[in-house]
């Protein structure tokens, strides 16, 4: 059973568009994360929910939104796509604020 | 703002070989994660250190917290092919809800 699952696996898109990236975990955690990764490898955090409230919003460009419908799911729309939106994404999940993270397996979004 | 610096950033060694891998901040944590991340997938989290000198021990891999809770070290014995991987260090601060700061990455190759 996957524990925090991610759609699509790679997206492939245009300058100017608009997408999103879904987020669901099954481990009963209350608390969703979004991570950015660069071509670097350097893994940033842009927002995180707990019980589906708003707690981290990191200098994120306003053109991404996340919602979380409910504690189980955290998804991530982002308007008008830069090419500098190209990086994996990461969903992410925890009891709580806990430090013990566990990870989806990220999103490579490709801005062409 | 908390930074943490990771180095090395590249590793390549032969199987059987001992290596370490370091984790340094200026800033104090509460605690410290490591990571490790194969191509394709997310972050797997390895182990969390929180009290100042801990030592943990996971098969051939030793962790290690700073006593002022500022670095870690991850060593690994006896590398083996299958260690090759990004090693991820990240630290989380007192009130930080969940977020967590991320080293830049070491990416480890360990040849048969």
């Amino acid at each position: 059973d996957t524990a925090v699952s991610q759609t699509p696996k790679y997206l492939v898109t245009q300058m100017g568009n608009d997408k999103s990236i879904k987020c669901e975990q099954n481990l009963g955690h209350d608390t969703m994360y979004w991570y950015k990764q660069d071509s670097k490898k350097f893994l940033k955090i842009m927002f995180s929910y707990n019980n589906k409230e708003l707690i981290i919003n990191e200098t994120v460009p306003n053109r991404f939104s996340p919602k979380s419908p409910d504690k189980a799911h955290l998804n991530l729309h982002i308007n008008s796509l830069e090419l500098g939106d190209s990086a994996v994404y990461f969903c992410a999940s925890s009891v709580g604020y806990s430090w013990e993270q566990y990870f989806g397996p990220g999103t490579r979004l490709t801005v062409t | 703002t908390q930074l943490l610096e990771q180095s090395p950033q590249f590793l390549s060694i032969q199987e059987g070989e001992n290596l370490t891998v370091y984790c340094n901040s200026s800033s104090v944590f509460s605690s410290l994660q490591w990571y490790r991340q194969e191509p394709g997938e997310g972050p797997v989290l390895l182990v969390t250190v929180v009290t100042g000198g801990e030592v943990k021990k996971l098969k051939r891999l030793t962790f290690q917290f700073g006593d002022a809770r500022k670095d870690s070290s991850l060593h690994i014995t006896a590398a083996q092919p299958g260690d090759t991987g990004l090693y991820l260090c990240a630290g989380a601060g007192g009130t930080s809800y969940g977020k967590l700061t991320f080293g830049q990455g070491t990416i480890l190759t360990v040849h048969p």
